[in-house]
């Protein structure tokens, strides 16, 4: 079975802190994303990578940064956090481009910045 | 601008009782639709559809795809209240990697 971890599942932090989020996969997925789950609004893409070091920028990027140095992690960095991005963060992983695959999630991370 | 329409938005009803959600989509070069349950934890995969008019059922869930008129729906019959959930609807394209996704159709199944 595919597992994707996320390494927190609740966290609080304060209004202008470096906030670090991190997922990995077990499957050797190529892609991976971040998404921003918020009643009303279903999931918005923040970013998502298609290999290592690579990086493209989904809906809402703002505020928000990404790190992929291996292929089985990607992390979501929030330079300054704010307490508009309050939300739950999932990440999902697939295989690579050109394959008819659906993502899989990790348990999702629900912040909260006070 | 790519998209995906769910509704109803939320849904309250009766054990033994048959929900239809319906999933609207506009999204250039269409390639797969997908549809996803989540309870309180992540999403868990439920169904992939890429033909038309071919229904896949798992249990009391079948879902199927109308790519002319662009819209899925999924059925479940006989609900429990184990089926009570967000039942998200995500469609994916030929060019990109992007999952995109509906706000989701909150389902309750009152005993």
């Amino acid at each position: 079975d595919v597992k994707v971890t996320q390494s927190s599942r609740y966290l609080v932090k304060r209004t202008g802190e470096k906030v670090f989020l991190e997922c990995v996969q077990d499957m050797d997925h190529e892609n991976m994303f971040w998404y921003r789950q918020d009643p009303g609004l279903g999931l918005r893409l923040i970013y998502f990578s298609y290999d290592v070091k690579m990086k493209e920028k989904g809906d809402i990027p703002e505020g928000y940064s990404v790190s992929r140095e291996k292929k089985e992690r990607f992390s979501l960095i929030l330079e300054s956090a704010s307490t508009n991005q309050t939300s739950m963060y999932l990440c999902a992983s697939s295989l690579s481009r050109g394959r008819w695959t659906e993502a899989f999630f990790g348990q999702g991370t629900r912040l909260t910045v006070v | 601008e790519d998209k995906v329409v769910q509704s109803p938005l939320s849904l309250v009803v009766h054990e033994g009782d048959t929900v239809t959600l319906n999933c609207s989509y506009e999204v250039t070069n269409f390639r797969s639709l997908l549809w996803y349950k989540q309870e309180k934890k992540a999403p868990t995969f439920l169904f992939m559809l890429t033909s038309s008019g071919i229904e896949k059922k798992s249990g009391r869930l079948s879902s199927i795809l109308d790519k002319k008129e662009l819209f899925s729906i999924l059925n479940i019959t006989a609900t429990q209240t184990g089926d009570s959930a967000v039942y998200l609807c995500a469609v994916s394209a030929n060019t990109g990697n992007q999952f995109y996704f509906g706000t989701g159709t909150s389902l309750t199944v009152i005993p």
